[in-house]
């Protein structure tokens, strides 16, 4: 059983262009949580999601970020317009049930805007 | 305002001997605390939790006591291994872990052999 994959590992974009990161849950996981590292400081709770619905987005930034779960393919945390200050590590996890004990996280995105 | 405290960025101990994590929380609401431990370029993985109705919770190596009047938790290790070098965060959560967790900043523990 593979683990949490997220994709790209590492990501370069330049201010105002849009960003995608994508990540795969474990099998059998229908929970996906995103979670935001910037530099020395812990992991931000983002976005909560259960296939196709939005359970908790009070994490998220009210602009240019949006999350999905989508019933087929994996979830995609989109950031438009990035600027300097979303450069950050951004790692998901994936549950079967809505635990934080059986929270798998991924390797994490490390998004570098420049 | 920062509602999970992790005073020490860094801590070094020596092979054999135990290690110390210590973490602060503000939110009397936190009925629900996890210790994770990350490795460079991985995520974190769980290590071990507990629940404001416990004040202490032993697995293997690693035990977690919880002083809810201090509104203080802490992580000890032993006895300490080289492997155990990693930066080990402490989270906690409301309503017996069901919202969302909140992190502390995390402390860097070295293990020297």
């Amino acid at each position: 059983n593979a683990g949490v994959m997220q994709n790209p590992r590492h990501l370069v974009r330049r201010r105002g262009q849009e960003a995608r990161l994508r990540c795969s849950p474990m099998k059998g996981h229908s929970h996906v949580y995103w979670y935001r590292q910037l530099p020395e400081e812990g992991l931000k709770f983002m976005v909560y999601l259960q296939k196709e619905n939005i359970i908790d987005e009070s994490g998220m930034p009210k602009e240019r970020f949006s999350a999905e779960f989508p019933k087929e393919g994996p979830s995609i945390l989109r950031i438009q317009q990035v600027v300097r200050g979303d450069s950050a590590a951004y790692f998901c996890a994936s549950s079967p049930v809505p635990n934080p004990e059986t929270q798998y996280f991924g390797p994490g995105t490390r998004l570098l805007v420049l | 305002d920062q509602q999970v405290k992790q005073n020490s960025p860094s801590l070094s101990v020596q092979e054999g001997r135990i290690s110390i994590l210590n973490c602060d929380y503000t939110n009397s609401m936190f009925d629900y605390f996890l210790w994770y431990k990350k490795y460079p370029a991985e995520g974190p993985t769980f290590l071990i939790s507990i629940s404001s109705i416990k004040d202490k919770n032993e697995d293997g190596r690693f035990t977690v006591f919880l002083n809810k009047s201090a509104k203080h938790l802490s992580l000890h290790i032993v006895p300490s291994q080289p492997g155990d070098s990693a930066v080990y965060f402490c989270a906690a959560s409301a309503q017996g872990g069901s919202e969302k967790l909140v992190f502390g900043k995390g402390t860097k523990l070295t293990v020297n052999p």
